[in-house]
């Protein structure tokens, strides 16, 4: 079973900021938190990831809560072009490197 | 550079047939994996290669057998399949030896079986 637990969908107007919420209450202390998304057909991409601190790149900015029980990715102006399903996934970098994928949230841009 | 490439893009095969899908990775990465996408659903870990040793099967029917010829290819060889294996097939490769192991994945391969 996955490990995180998502909001099914969510609308965002275009240019304003996304905030996609993603809870991983079992998370373990070796495992890394990791955002892709999926546009539609196509493989899924990388985001952004992070362990306890948050992150910013390019792309999004990673926000972990101090328990690392929940965290959110924050798209900072979206534009149509991100309109997609968004997969939060817990993952250890040892052992097997099992993923598993949970639902994802299917985010909607909108002009 | 992070490109993982898959070919065919697309494939069709009936039941009867044997085909093969490919994927390739030139990030220097020792770690290869098999997903299984059904439409409107997560992809499904299959195989996980691990320096061109098999290390996770996730009980993937034998109709499916994965082959890692060397550290930068993957192959996935299909044989006997039904319609309900019609899916996107998906490629990735990671690391393995970093502190974070980001997995990046290829266009995939849609696969229907008629």
């Amino acid at each position: 079973d996955a490990k995180t637990t998502q909001p099914t969908s969510m609308d965002c107007a275009e240019g304003r900021a996304a905030n996609l919420p993603c809870n991983h209450s079992t998370i373990s202390g070796n495992e890394y938190v990791y955002w892709y998304r999926q546009i539609h057909s196509q493989g899924p991409q990388y985001i952004i990831h992070g362990l306890k601190n948050n992150e910013t790149n390019e792309m999004a900015s990673l926000i972990i809560t101090e328990d690392r029980k929940s965290s959110t990715l924050i798209l900072p102006h979206a534009t149509l072009r991100d309109t997609a399903v968004y997969y939060c996934i817990v993952r250890a970098n040892t052992g097997g490197f099992k993923t598993i994928f949970g639902a994802g949230t299917r985010l909607f841009v909108k002009a | 550079d992070t490109e993982v490439t898959q070919t065919p893009k697309h494939l069709v095969m009936g039941m009867t047939n044997k085909k093969s899908l490919k994927c390739e990775q030139h990030m220097g990465h020792r770690a290869m994996y098999w997903y299984k996408q059904k439409a409107k659903k997560p992809p499904e870990l299959m195989f996980v290669y691990s320096y061109e040793k098999l290390s996770i099967n996730e009980s993937v029917p034998s109709r499916f057998s994965p082959e890692c010829p060397n550290s930068s290819l993957l192959n996935l060889h299909l044989h006997a399949l039904q319609p309900e294996d019609s899916a996107l097939y998906l490629c990735a490769s990671s690391q393995r030896d970093s502190g974070s192991d980001t997995q990046y994945f290829g266009p995939g391969t849609r696969l229907t079986v008629l």
